[in-house]
């Protein structure tokens, strides 16, 4: 089972619509977590860190749930420019802060 | 402030040579990552340095690959030789080593094996 997992999509949505996006990992002991944007033939840039209690910014929404070993972004209001790639990683603080990544989830917006 | 900068940004080579390619992470920041990203796949983990030590090199193939970061600052991934499958981009990264802090990357070097 790979360490970090996530629908590759591609999630074709209208503008306006809001999508969610799951990732699973492996490990319990797993402590940080992240989501990352990464546009075509560009580097991935970190769209959020996800805090324990959930956290918020603009239209965007991450959830962790530790019990089920997931984590969770939610996007409203799609937007033509949120067409993406959205990576989910994985903080190994116990490997010396190891960062994993998952596959990617291709989204892409439609007008 | 500065990003992590890469060089080169392409690189086309036949199988069987060699090559090399360099990283300068953001000032300050001791840890330092390579990861290989294959078209449609996520960024894998090659190796991860803190300051000039390996923390972790369990996915590079050492058979070919290497990597080093003698100072503790820059760092260079060498493949000798390449294969085809080794086609890929290839992504420094570099944070401080504190445990929810931002992974900055660079823009790659994106190598082609023919």
């Amino acid at each position: 089972r790979k360490e970090v997992e996530q629908d590759p999509g591609p999630f074709n949505v209208p503008e306006g619509a809001t999508v969610a996006f799951n990732c699973t990992y492996s490990n319990s002991a797993s402590q940080s977590f992240f989501w990352y944007r990464q546009d075509c033939r560009k580097e991935p840039k970190l769209l959020m860190s996800v805090y324990s209690s959930g956290n918020e910014d603009g239209r965007f929404t991450a959830q962790l749930n530790r019990a089920s070993q997931y984590i969770s972004l939610l996007i409203r209001d799609s937007k033509l420019s949120d067409s993406a790639t959205y990576l989910c990683a994985v903080n190994r603080v116990e490997y010396g802060n190891k960062l994993v990544f998952g596959a990617g989830t291709i989204l892409r917006v439609k007008s | 402030e500065a990003g992590v900068a890469q060089s080169p940004r392409y690189k086309i080579i036949e199988k069987r040579q060699s090559v090399a390619f360099w990283c300068n992470p953001i000032s300050g920041h001791a840890t330092l990552y390579w990861y290989q990203q294959i078209l449609g796949q996520g960024p894998k983990l090659l190796i991860q340095f803190q300051n000039n030590g390996v923390v972790d090199d369990s996915q590079l193939p050492k058979d070919r690959f290497s990597a080093e970061r003698l100072k503790g600052v820059d760092s260079t991934l060498k493949i000798q030789p390449a294969k085809l499958e080794d086609s890929a981009v290839y992504l420094c990264a570099s944070r401080l080593p504190r445990v929810n802090t931002e992974a900055f990357f660079g823009q790659g070097t994106r190598l082609t094996v023919v």
